[in-house]
């Protein structure tokens, strides 16, 4: 049984720090990584793709990953109260794969 | 614009009388799927297809349908809904890049 696991949370921090959430994956083949955001009540949005080893930044976002260790994490710099969330990160089942496992979330609450 | 419309928004029924969920995107994609999405639970995937009149069980299928006749559309049949489907559904469709989700139906079985 492939698996995706967060830390639920809740995560709480001050608007200007950084944001670090978690995640780990079971399924070894998988190749694509994806960090989505979703408010309550709404749809995800996605937020991150990462595909290779190492950290991909746009913006205030950084996604890093390390396939060796099967792990996963996004990064939130200058953290705004807006930021505050449910965050879902995801993989899916290897090369061609359409499919995706989710995680169950992290929310996050960023204090003003 | 590229969107994922589903229809409806809210809906709240009774058990056992049959219902359809509504998905279509505009994106020309391939891959479609439903998910619901319950408390602590996460979103769990229930059928998706990969084209025109294919289509497979995701992790949670029992008590639902799907049909896939049209490129556009990939509608979710609840023949006889039960008060353990009450929960949020997403429909999604994806390209090689990107998962769009549709803004999501929530349904009620009473």
């Amino acid at each position: 049984q492939k698996e995706v696991e967060q830390n639920s949370g809740p995560l709480s921090v001050p608007e200007g720090a950084i944001a670090s959430l978690n995640c780990t994956y079971s399924d070894r083949v998988s190749q694509s990584f994806f960090w989505y955001r979703q408010y309550s009540g709404k749809s995800p949005e996605l937020i991150m793709s990462i595909y290779s080893n190492g950290d991909k930044e746009d913006g205030r976002f950084t996604a890093q990953l390390n396939k060796a260790s099967q792990y996963v994490s996004l990064l939130i710099r200058d953290s705004q109260p807006s930021d505050s969330a449910t965050y879902l990160c995801a993989s899916d089942s290897g090369a061609g794969s359409y499919q995706l496992t989710f995680g169950k979330g992290t929310k996050l609450s960023v204090i003003p | 614009e590229a969107q994922v419309t589903q229809n409806p928004r809210y809906l709240i029924t009774v058990t056992g009388k049959k219902l359809t969920v509504t998905c279509s995107q505009n994106m020309n994609h391939e891959y479609m799927s439903w998910y619901r999405q319950d408390p602590g639970l996460g979103l769990r995937q229930i059928y998706y297809s990969m084209n025109v009149e294919v289509t497979d069980k995701g992790d949670v299928p029992e008590g639902y349908k799907v049909s896939r006749k049209e490129k556009r559309n990939f509608p979710l049949i609840l023949e006889s809904p039960s008060p353990n489907q009450t929960s949020l559904y997403f429909c999604a469709s994806r390209s090689s890049y990107e998962q769009y989700f549709g803004p999501g139906t929530r349904l009620t079985v009473t």
